[in-house]
């Protein structure tokens, strides 16, 4: 049983670009949730997807947007990039439903200058 | 935003000696879970406790709920030097249909001291 994958684990972008993060989900599980962790700080929910569709959405906007594929891998793609989403990225899965803890994959260091 | 509040937010002892944690969030939950992370690597699940249950044991943890207080702790007995780590409550709820939502404390960065 492999856990969840994180690509690329480091990226350094420029302000105004654009950066997309993959995330592999750990077999069996359909629901896949993405968090922003600022130095320091605890993860921030972004958003979480369910069977290919975006159920849920935290206090992020538009400009961050998210896939999920028929495999439940997924991506999050962020747009004009700004110095304030310099963070780790981290996914989530979980088998669905409720009580079910999350696996979490090692994340995705984002360093916007 | 943050929902809870870890208390301590750092705490440093010897090998040997227990260490808790603690927890207070502000909404009602689904369930409470702890996890734990490495040098700003990836959380590891470390134990789920639903809102109507009061304590839960897994191996050297020991995690108790007090809902009408919305408030949790965590207990490592017999701590080791590889227990250093962050740790984070996270409290559960479900956003709208079968959306979750995790929202993590600060967290408490445990030293074990050999």
């Amino acid at each position: 049983e492999t856990g969840v994958t994180q690509s690329p684990t480091h990226l350094i972008k420029t302000r105004g670009q654009q950066v997309t993060l993959r995330c592999s989900s750990q077999s069996g599980h359909n629901t896949v949730s993405w968090y922003q962790q600022a130095l320091g700080q605890g993860p921030q929910f972004i958003f979480q997807y369910y069977r290919e569709e975006e159920n849920g959405r935290g206090n992020f906007p538009p400009r961050f947007s998210g896939l999920q594929f028929p495999n439940y891998s997924s991506e999050l793609n962020v747009n004009a990039l700004e110095l304030d989403d310099s963070a780790l990225y981290l996914c989530a899965s979980s088998p669905g439903g409720a009580n079910y803890g999350y696996t979490f994959g090692s994340g995705t260091r984002l360093t916007v200058v | 935003s943050q929902q809870g509040e870890e208390d301590p937010q750092a705490l440093s002892i010897q090998e040997g000696e227990n260490a808790t944690m603690n927890c207070s969030y502000k909404t009602s939950i689904n369930n409470l879970q702890w996890y734990r992370q490495n040098s700003g690597r990836g959380l590891v699940h470390l134990i789920l406790i639903r809102s109507n249950e009061r304590e839960k044991h897994s191996g050297r943890l020991r995690v108790t709920l007090d809902t009408s207080k919305k408030s949790s702790s965590l207990l490592i007995t017999a701590s080791r030097a590889a227990d250093t780590a962050s740790y984070f409550c996270a409290t559960d709820a479900l956003l709208s249909g079968s959306a979750r939502q995790l929202t993590f404390g600060s967290g408490t960065q445990l030293t074990v001291l050999p």
